[in-house]
């Protein structure tokens, strides 16, 4: 069971926009510690999609943003496509577990 | 640009050792900005940091499984490596490497900018 928190499943008909929570605590989102976000495809490797809380890396879509308050952090798709099909992970350090920590991983489905 | 690239067994006993080397190609890895860690995936869960080394064998270790972990670098060879010993069918997973970085230079700040395709591991007898 993961100390950061996400929905199991989030959806969202094509255009729309979607977020994804993820809650923590003090000892980690809360600390503060930066919070990055992944995108993993079906049978791929996780991609870096924000980092630093809010920073995109070159080549990420500006239709992908983070934010960050108190205890939690929150991933926005903004247009949904369904090239957005895939497992969304936060990750962020833990210092009473004293090693990164990821979310459980959000499944994004476009109807 | 930086890839890299896991190799190793894809079939362990359980009792046994599973050793994985990451090779780092397009980039050093005892550039001082940068942290060099293991992650994995086992079937249909989530990710799971398994721990992180720097350009100068400093490392650290997910303290549920640091009694069994190992990491290792060799500059000469721009790799570094995992060794997990006592493996049991719970290790069974797609064990990634990753380049670990952050805008803020600190460990507890850094995220995984690049992966590594990631390599299937089996424990099994």
């Amino acid at each position: 069971q993961s100390v950061l928190t996400q929905p199991p499943s989030v959806s969202g008909a094509p255009g729309q926009r979607v977020t994804i929570s993820c809650t923590g605590n003090s000892s980690n989102i809360g600390a503060p510690y930066d919070v990055h976000w992944y995108q993993q495809l079906p049978g791929r490797a996780p991609k870096l999609l924000i980092y630093g809380d809010n920073y995109r890396p070159s080549g990420v879509p500006d239709r992908f943003s983070g934010s960050k308050s108190g205890t939690s952090a929150s991933l926005a798709i903004a247009g949904l496509q369904a090239e957005d099909e895939a497992e969304y992970y936060c990750q962020s350090y833990d210092r009473s577990l004293s090693g990164h920590v990821f979310g459980s991983g959000t499944n994004v489905t476009v109807l | 640009q930086v890839q890299l690239q896991e190799s190793g067994p894809g079939l362990v006993k359980p009792s046994e050792t599973l050793s994985l080397t990451c090779s780092v190609s397009g980039g050093s890895i005892d550039r001082r900005s940068y942290f060099w860690g293991w992650i994995r995936q086992p079937p249909g869960k989530g990710l799971e940091w398994i721990g992180s080394i720097y350009y100068n064998g400093s490392s650290y270790y997910n303290p549920s499984l640091k009694s069994r972990v190992a990491l290792s670098s060799d500059t000469s060879t721009n790799q570094f490596s995992l060794r997990l010993t006592s493996v049991t069918a719970a290790d069974t997973a797609v064990y990634y490497c990753a380049r670990q970085w952050g805008r803020r230079l600190a460990f507890y700040h850094y995220g995984m900018d690049v992966w590594g395709q990631g390599t299937t591991v089996t424990v099994s007898s």
